[in-house]
């Protein structure tokens, strides 16, 4: 079966950063991807990791250990625009990809 | 189309009436994924096709779900005699797939269809 795991809520301060971590239980594994949704948008892609490792790009990277079943999104640099819920999905044998509820962010200023 | 359509935006309808929701993907993306997303909740994978074929069905609630894709483009999410537990987002994604690897073949995802039933 599958099960991903994430936190449901978290809090942070503008300026400041922030790690969003996500545990996985599947099937297989063929990438994890990491979402951003805002309220009553659709889900936006902000990375892939397949290996091991860091991935970064500007304000947000993303890592991944495979042998942990586990990886995190980190934002650095806060900003209000980036409250928001924050999606971890996996792919695992097949082509979907299985979601977990969401880490709902919250920006203070 | 410069990103996944859907359509309508919004629909409410009452207990056992039957419902078509569409979906417009991007052109060129061959791949096209149904997800269903209740209030505060992840995405849950309703049905997959590829091309006009539906590999993967496993995620459909019940047989009051159906799909087609007709062409290789557009899809319908058909919800026959709908109840009140079907009240969710119902969301749409393409993705661009080639060859037998998977890759980094990020969805992008439509702005959905919020359903109510009554």
């Amino acid at each position: 079966g599958q099960n991903i795991d994430q936190p449901t809520e978290m809090t942070a301060t503008e300026g400041a950063i922030v790690q969003i971590n996500c545990t996985y239980q599947t099937s297989g594994f063929n990438g994890l991807f990491w979402y951003q949704q805002h309220a009553g948008e659709a889900p936006t892609f902000l990375s892939y990791n397949v290996l091991d490792g860091l991935e970064e790009k500007g304000r947000f990277s993303s890592f991944l250990s495979r042998s942990k079943g586990y990886s995190y999104l980190l934002l650095k640099e806060l900003q209000m625009k980036d409250s928001a819920s924050y999606l971890c999905a996996v792919r695992g044998s097949a082509r979907q990809l299985t979601f977990g509820s969401g880490t709902q962010l919250t920006v203070l200023p | 189309g410069a990103g996944v359509s859907q359509s309508p935006s919004n629909k409410v309808t009452e207990k056992g009436k039957d419902v078509e929701l569409r979906c417009d993907p991007i052109s060129g993306h061959t791949a096209l994924y149904w997800y269903r997303q209740s209030l505060g909740q992840g995405l849950e994978f309703l049905i997959y096709f590829q091309g006009n074929s539906a590999p993967d069905k496993s995620g459909l609630p019940s047989d009051r779900f159906s799909a087609e894709r007709t062409g290789g483009s557009v899809s319908t999410l058909t919800i026959q005699r709908t109840q009140q537990e079907d009240s969710a987002v119902y969301l749409c994604a393409s993705s661009y797939t080639s060859g037998r690897g998977l890759g980094s073949y990020e969805q992008y995802f439509g702005p959905g269809t919020r359903l109510t039933v009554t």
